[in-house]
């Protein structure tokens, strides 16, 4: 069983501060992903990995970084929060050694309130 | 460039009655789609893909190349279909593993 874990559930912090958010999977997966949460406006990808040091930039990555350092942690960096990153982060995690590329696994999310 | 539009952002329905989720894409290659579903307090996961071609808790959904749609479809609703799906796109050849998920429709289906 897949399992995908993210460091906390609720989190709050305030404006100008640096948050990490991290993520750990535990099925050696190669590809590693950060969503952002909003309604309305779905499901929108920050960063992914699909290596270890390797990061690519996804449709939303101004005001974040990442790093992965070990096959199984990928970390979100807020370097300076700000209120419009109020939001419901989502990790995922998907194996690109099978076929199925399409099937990725989630953790349960961080609720992030900047104020 | 990949794009999944999903029209609908609520969708109602009374429990017994049909339900269809619509699911449109743009995609220049060979796309493959994916319905995920997220119930309440729950985690997003995987709730079916167009080439098992499987029905899962009694939802279908067939790819209509024609015209680019891969909608939601299940005869009977029930209370627990309730919850927000989304419609994701894969492209062969685009970046690994990369998902192009739509807006999302929330469904509540009514007693």
């Amino acid at each position: 069983d897949v399992k995908v874990t993210q460091s906390s559930r609720y989190l709050v912090k305030r404006t100008g501060e640096k948050v990490f958010l991290e993520c750990v999977q535990d099925m050696d997966h190669e590809n590693m992903f950060w969503y952002r949460q909003d309604p309305g406006l779905g499901l929108r990808l920050i960063y992914f990995s699909y290596d270890v040091k390797m990061k690519e930039k996804g449709d939303i990555p101004e005001g974040y970084s990442v790093s992965r350092e070990k096959k199984e942690r990928f970390s979100l960096i807020l370097e300076s929060a700000s209120t419009n990153q109020t939001s419901m982060y989502l990790c995922a995690s998907s194996d690109q050694s099978r076929g199925d590329l399409g099937e990725q696994f989630f953790g349960p999310g961080t609720r992030l309130t900047v104020l | 460039a990949q794009r999944v539009t999903q029209p609908e952002k609520l969708l109602s329905v009374f429990k017994g009655a049909p339900v269809e989720l619509k699911c449109n894409y743009s995609y220049s290659g060979s796309p493959e789609l994916f319905w995920y579903v997220q119930y309440s307090r729950q985690r997003l996961q995987l709730l079916l893909r167009h080439i098992s071609r499987e029905s899962i808790k009694g939802f279908t959904a067939d790819l209509n190349k024609g015209e680019t749609s891969f909608h939601l479809k299940k005869p009977f609703a029930q209370e627990e279909d309730s919850a927000m799906y989304y419609c994701a796109l894969y492209g062969r050849g685009s970046t690994l593993g990369r998902l192009y998920f739509g807006r999302g429709t929330q469904l509540t289906v009514w007693p």
